[in-house]
């Protein structure tokens, strides 16, 4: 079956450095994959949303890539700040299909 | 203002006892669905529609249902709780799944005792 992988242990990193999240996925062929950030309690806001043929997605301060020989999906934020501090969700889907979610990661950006 | 609106926030109910948690976007989305939300599990998708009268099962669709007579809404039923659907709920829609963003709801916290 499809499955997910995101780091489960939190990711705590100083303030002003890069982040980067990790997205693994196997049995599935995505043609989208969507980040989402998620605050204790509230709903998941979208970020971002890359294709299977880019490589490279940016939005401000966020990086998303997404390699399909790899499965694998990289989120970065870089000059990461206490603000950032969240779960990150990675989603995939095939298209029409339904969007499929891990379980996150927690980042926590110290000062 | 884009939003999608869940009603009630918070929930605690008895087993067995009948409920309905609402959902309402004004997007005019064609595509809803409802994920349920445990510790260590992520979002897991309860049931979705691809249009008015149209629904389907997603991965944990046991003991619930759903309906779509208009575009709007989504409400989620239970028609029998159990304690093992204690659990933060939320509605989401789309314009198409997958290929464009997903807008979620505040979320629902539901225990069942």
């Amino acid at each position: 079956s499809q499955k997910i992988e995101q780091n489960s242990e939190a990711l705590n990193i100083q303030e002003g450095k890069t982040a980067t999240l990790t997205c693994n996925y196997t049995n599935y062929s995505p043609a989208y994959l969507q980040w989402y950030r998620q605050d204790p309690g509230r709903g998941p806001v979208f970020l971002l949303l890359i294709r299977e043929n880019e490589k490279e997605k940016r939005k401000e301060r966020l990086k998303v890539t997404f390699d399909t020989t790899l499965k694998q999906s990289l989120f970065h934020i870089t000059a990461s700040q206490p603000a950032d501090s969240a779960t990150y969700l990675c989603a995939l889907s095939g298209g029409y299909n339904k969007l499929i979610f891990g379980a996150g990661t927690r980042l926590a950006v110290h000062p | 203002e884009a939003q999608v609106t869940q009603n009630p926030r918070y929930l605690i109910t008895v087993t067995g006892k009948k409920l309905t948690v609402t959902c309402s976007q004004n997007m005019n989305h064609e595509y809803m669905s409802w994920y349920r939300q445990d510790p260590g599990l992520g979002l897991r998708q309860i049931y979705y529609s691809m249009n008015v009268e149209v629904t389907d099962k997603g991965d944990v669709p046991e003991g619930y249902k759903v309906s779509r007579k208009e575009k709007r809404n989504f409400p989620l039923i239970l028609e029998s709780p159990s304690p093992n659907q204690t659990s933060l709920y939320f509605c989401a829609s789309s314009k198409i799944t997958g290929s464009t963003e997903a807008f979620f709801g505040q979320g629902t916290r539901l225990t069942v005792v």
